[in-house]
């Protein structure tokens, strides 16, 4: 059974530091693309970075540019999304998503499946 | 970026009606599209991929048709579990991917 465990959100002060983790098994890891989306509370949903199955491209909102690092460790089976300069827009619930593609001539990416999410809360 | 537009932001309908959502992309995004539901406090799920396939395991009461830059969703008898809020996704310009504001599906 695929599972994505996101952990690491909490509150934090503006201008701080947080790191997300997500924690990937019942497949092979190392084979997929990954995404980080976000939800503001009340709100729609929100591409937030891609990283390659080998780590090797990389791609970033214009919103978080410059302030987020996505990596992924494979041996560990492991995403993460390191988010400095935080602001109280950055509020969300960070979800890691896989990515599949469905090729029939050309291929489509979705994200097949989700994580339950992990809360950030950037709030003095 | 390749704006995705929703319409109607919200709708109210019986169990057993038909309901169609509606998705329109800002230029041409040919089939890549897809389309998620989301229950509340709960992780967005796949129903549709390339603007018209059904994801494995999802009610046959679901389809998505369209190309171009108008696509549908349609559940053809509404069930108590399908009221939710419903997501489209272009895929076809990325990056970045981006998604329609959403339609909240409730019950009248």
């Amino acid at each position: 059974e695929v599972q994505l465990v996101e952990s690491g959100g909490g509150l934090v002060q503006p201008g701080g530091s947080l790191r997300l983790s997500c924690a990937a098994s019942g497949f092979t890891f190392s084979s997929y693309e990954m995404n980080w989306v976000r939800q503001a509370p009340g709100k729609g949903l929100e591409w937030v970075s891609y990283i390659s199955s080998s780590g090797s491209t990389i791609y970033y909102a214009d919103s978080v540019k410059g302030r987020f690092t996505i990596s992924r460790d494979n041996a560990k089976n492991s995403l993460y999304l390191q988010m400095n300069s935080l602001r109280a827009e950055d509020t969300a619930v960070y979800y890691c998503a896989r990515e599949w593609a469905y090729c029939g001539g050309d291929c489509y990416p979705v994200f097949d499946y989700w994580g339950q999410g992990t809360l950030v809360t950037v709030s003095s | 970026d390749i704006q995705m537009t929703q319409s109607p932001s919200s709708v109210s309908a019986s169990v057993g009606d038909r309901v169609t959502i509606t998705c329109r992309a800002s230029q041409g995004i040919s089939s890549w599209l897809a389309w998620y539901q989301q229950k509340p406090g709960k992780a967005p799920k796949l129903l549709i991929y390339a603007a018209s396939s059904l994801q494995s395991g999802v009610p046959s009461r679901f389809s998505g048709s369209g190309s171009g830059t108008d696509f549908t969703l349609t559940i053809s008898s509404l069930q108590p579990e399908d009221f939710a809020t419903y997501y489209c996704q272009q895929a076809n310009s990325f990056p970045p991917y981006t998604f329609g504001q959403g339609t909240k599906l409730e019950i009248k």
